[in-house]
């Protein structure tokens, strides 16, 4: 089973700030078949980036994605007041899939 | 429009069964990769279980042997039948299209599942 750690577990940062959370994975993630969702309370979780760096339909482009193997990136160039969530980094290559524990953007 | 509508939750006691239904609209269950995917209260997701398009199915350890997952292609839903649950099954059940190599692209709103005495 990969399992995949995602850090900080908590980013407190402004609107109009950078975020950059990462995910590491405990073996290489198969074609780089990584996924980033976005969760809100009480909302079910929201894909955003898929192979690592493409994004959803619909997803705004101050959001992207990066890196390959283990070490992945999610990254929000300017945080708009609806960004601050839960993100989840997820790898959908080998079975079981698996979820990374989650960061937390916050307001600071 | 694709959507997916969970519904079957509520409150049950230890060792008792309950099933899950989601009803898909906008695409065709069967020809794709459907799973659910739970989340304990102030937890993170935990994948639970998926079934293939060609009706493969497969299970989350933590719910092997206790946990089915079907379909009823005549009705387009997707279920979990969930026997012999423990307060540990307690959360938040979403079905989800995607998997092998398919991120999950659209989720269900969610059915909340409590197990306690």
């Amino acid at each position: 089973e990969i399992v995949l750690t995602q850090s900080p577990g908590t980013l407190s940062l402004s609107p109009g700030e950078r975020a950059t959370l990462s995910c590491r994975a405990s073996q290489s993630v198969t074609s780089s078949y990584l996924a980033w969702y976005q969760q809100k309370p009480g909302q079910a979780p929201r894909l955003l980036i898929y192979g690592a760096s493409s994004r959803a339909t619909g997803i705004p482009d101050r959001f992207s994605g990066s890196g390959s193997g283990t070490d992945f990136t999610l990254t929000i160039s300017r945080l708009e007041p609806e960004d601050f969530a839960v993100y989840y980094c997820q790898q959908y290559g080998s079975s079981p899939l698996t979820f990374g524990g989650g960061t937390k953007v916050e307001i600071k | 429009e694709v959507q997916l509508v969970e519904t079957g939750g509520g409150l049950m006691q230890p060792g008792g069964s309950l099933r899950l239904s989601c009803a898909a609209s906008g695409f065709t269950v069967s020809s794709n990769y459907m799973n659910w995917v739970r989340q304990a209260p102030g937890k993170g997701l935990e994948w639970v279980s998926v079934i293939y398009s060609g009706g493969s199915t497969y299970y989350a350890d933590s719910v092997k042997g206790r946990f089915t997952i079907s379909r009823d292609n005549s009705k387009n839903t997707l279920y979990l039948q969930m026997n012999s649950l423990r307060a540990e099954d307690t959360a938040v059940y979403y079905c989800a299209r995607g998997g092998s190599k398919k991120p999950f692209d659209y989720w269900g709103q969610g059915t909340l599942v409590t197990v306690s005495s």
